[in-house]
């Protein structure tokens, strides 16, 4: 099973919809997760931490399901330029100390 | 401020030439990382230092591959000899201290002829 694992995609929508990215992890002892950004041929960009309270910003909103060892992502009213790759990330170790494990991504085309 | 510079951006070489990827990371961060990005195995970590040190180069595919840091404000990543699988996209990422977040520099297109 792979560390981190999310659906592909693509999603694609049209402007104002909403829509929701899953991601599972397979280590338990988890300790942080991260959603980062990767638009088309840049770099990946820290989008939003995720904290097992959930944690809102703006439009975004995150979730943490540790009993389960998933994470959401949902972004409400999409934009064009929402259009990108979502990159689930979770740090085994937490703080200074793990190293970032990458999923593949989800791929989100937003329409007009 | 700057972010991680990169260097070179484009790279296109024939199969069994050096390849140097250059780094360089945002001023003050203490962590590097390598990165390879491919479409079959998303992004990979390939090797990691703390204040210049390797500490976790599990991720580095073969002997055909090394980093060295020299000082905190650079890093090398060679390739040698290069094969056509070598192609992808390599990222530099720095980060501060005890904090967790990475910050990618743009990234090296690697062609292997």
């Amino acid at each position: 099973r792979k560390e981190v694992e999310q659906d592909p995609g693509p999603f694609n929508v049209p402007e104002g919809a909403t829509v929701a990215f899953n991601c599972t992890y397979s280590n338990s002892a988890s300790q942080s997760f991260f959603w980062y950004r990767q638009d088309c041929r840049k770099e990946p960009k820290l989008l939003m931490s995720v904290y097992s309270s959930g944690n809102e910003d703006g439009r975004f909103t995150a979730q943490l399901n540790r009993a389960s060892q998933y994470i959401s992502l949902l972004i409400r009213d999409s934009k064009l330029s929402d259009s990108a790759t979502y990159l689930c990330v979770v740090n085994k170790y937490g703080g200074s100390q793990g190293n970032l494990i990458f999923g593949k991504g989800t791929k989100l085309s937003v329409k007009p | 401020d700057a972010g991680v510079i990169q260097s070179p951006r484009h790279e296109v070489t024939e199969m069994g030439q050096e390849v140097t990827l250059r780094c360089k990371p945002i001023s003050g961060h203490n962590s590097l990382f390598w990165y390879r990005q491919t479409m079959m195995r998303g992004l990979e970590l390939l090797i990691y230092f703390n204040n210049n040190v390797p500490i976790d180069d599990s991720g580095m595919p073969e002997d055909r591959f090394s980093a060295k840091m020299p000082n905190a404000s650079f890093s090398t990543l060679k390739i040698q000899p290069s094969e056509p699988r070598d192609s992808a996209v390599y990222f530099c990422a720095s980060r501060f201290g005890g904090r967790e977040t990475q910050y990618f520099g743009p990234g090296t297109r690697l062609l292997v002829l």
